[in-house]
C-alpha cells in the first residue's frame, strides 16, 4: 500500500485566494483525520469522518474552512478566503476502525499564505 | 491549556547516554500513543498503550503507561543519532474519538 497520500506537498499562495489539500486515505481504512501543525500549537484536530460522515468538526477553526469526503478514497480541505494565519503544515491521517488503533500520516502539505 | 503537557521540550545528548520524556495530563486516557515525527513528514506510530501500569518495550525504547491512565513515559537507553526527531504522545478520551496530541519533546542526538 501507498500509505496516505497529501497533495500538494507544498502550497504557497496569495492572502484572499482559495486553497484546496487534497488526501487518499488507506484503502481500508474507515477514519480519516484532517490535522493542523504549528509550532505555537503543535498538532490541532480539525475535523475527522467515520465512513466519509462528518464526525466532529469543532475544531475547524471558522466558516472559511471546509471539508469534504466524496467517497472512501478522497478528501479535500478547503480554505476560502485564506489568510497569513492559515499559514501551517496540514496532515491528513487514516484509522482502520474503533478502539485504539493508531493513525497512519500522511506526508503533509505546508501551506504559506503571504 | 494544553490537554496533554510533553517534558521536556528539548532535549540535546550525546550518543550512549539514556533519557526519559514525560507525557502528562489530569484527564483519563483509554489509551496513549507514542509517535516519532522527522522533519518534512508526518509522525509515525512507536506503540499504543491501553492499561494502566502497562509496560512495553520496542528495542532500546520502553513506554510505560501510568497506573491511572493519566501519563506515560518514553525511556531510550543508549540513545543514537538515529533517534533524533519529535517524540509526540497522543491521546483517546474514549475508544473511537480523535486522538489528542501532546506539543512533543524535539530530541536532538550527536555522535
Amino acid at each position: 500500500d501507498a500509505g496516505v497520500i497529501q497533495s500538494p506537498r507544498h502550497e504557497v499562495t496569495e492572502m484572499g485566494q482559495e486553497v484546496t489539500l487534497r488526501c487518499k486515505p488507506i484503502s481500508g481504512h474507515d477514519y480519516l483525520f484532517w490535522y493542523r501543525q504549528t509550532m505555537m500549537r503543535g498538532l490541532e484536530l480539525l475535523i475527522y469522518f467515520n465512513n466519509n460522515v462528518p464526525i466532529d468538526d469543532s475544531g475547524m477553526p471558522e466558516d472559511r474552512f471546509s471539508a469534504k469526503m466524496p467517497n472512501a478514497s478522497f478528501s479535500t480541505l478547503k480554505i476560502q478566503p485564506s489568510e497569513p494565519r492559515d499559514s501551517a503544515v496540514y496532515f491528513c491521517a487514516s484509522s482502520v476502525g474503533k478502539g485504539n488503533y493508531g493513525y497512519t500520516f500522511g506526508s503533509g502539505t505546508r501551506l504559506t499564505v503571504v | 491549556t494544553q490537554l496533554l503537557e510533553q517534558s521536556p521540550q528539548f532535549l540535546s545528548i550525546q550518543e550512549g547516554e539514556n533519557l526519559t520524556v514525560y507525557c502528562n495530563s489530569s484527564s483519563v486516557f483509554s489509551s496513549l500513543q507514542w509517535y516519532r515525527q522527522e522533519p518534512g513528514e508526518g509522525p509515525v506510530l512507536l506503540v499504543t498503550v491501553v492499561t494502566g501500569g502497562e509496560v512495553k518495550k520496542l528495542k532500546r525504547l520502553t513506554f510505560q503507561f501510568g497506573d491511572a491512565r493519566k501519563d506515560s513515559s518514553l525511556h531510550i537507553t543508549a540513545a543514537q543519532p538515529g533517534d533524533t526527531g519529535l517524540y509526540l504522545c497522543a491521546g483517546a478520551r474514549q475508544a473511537g474519538t480523535a486522538l489528542i496530541f501532546g506539543k512533543g519533546t524535539t530530541l536532538s542526538v550527536s555522535s
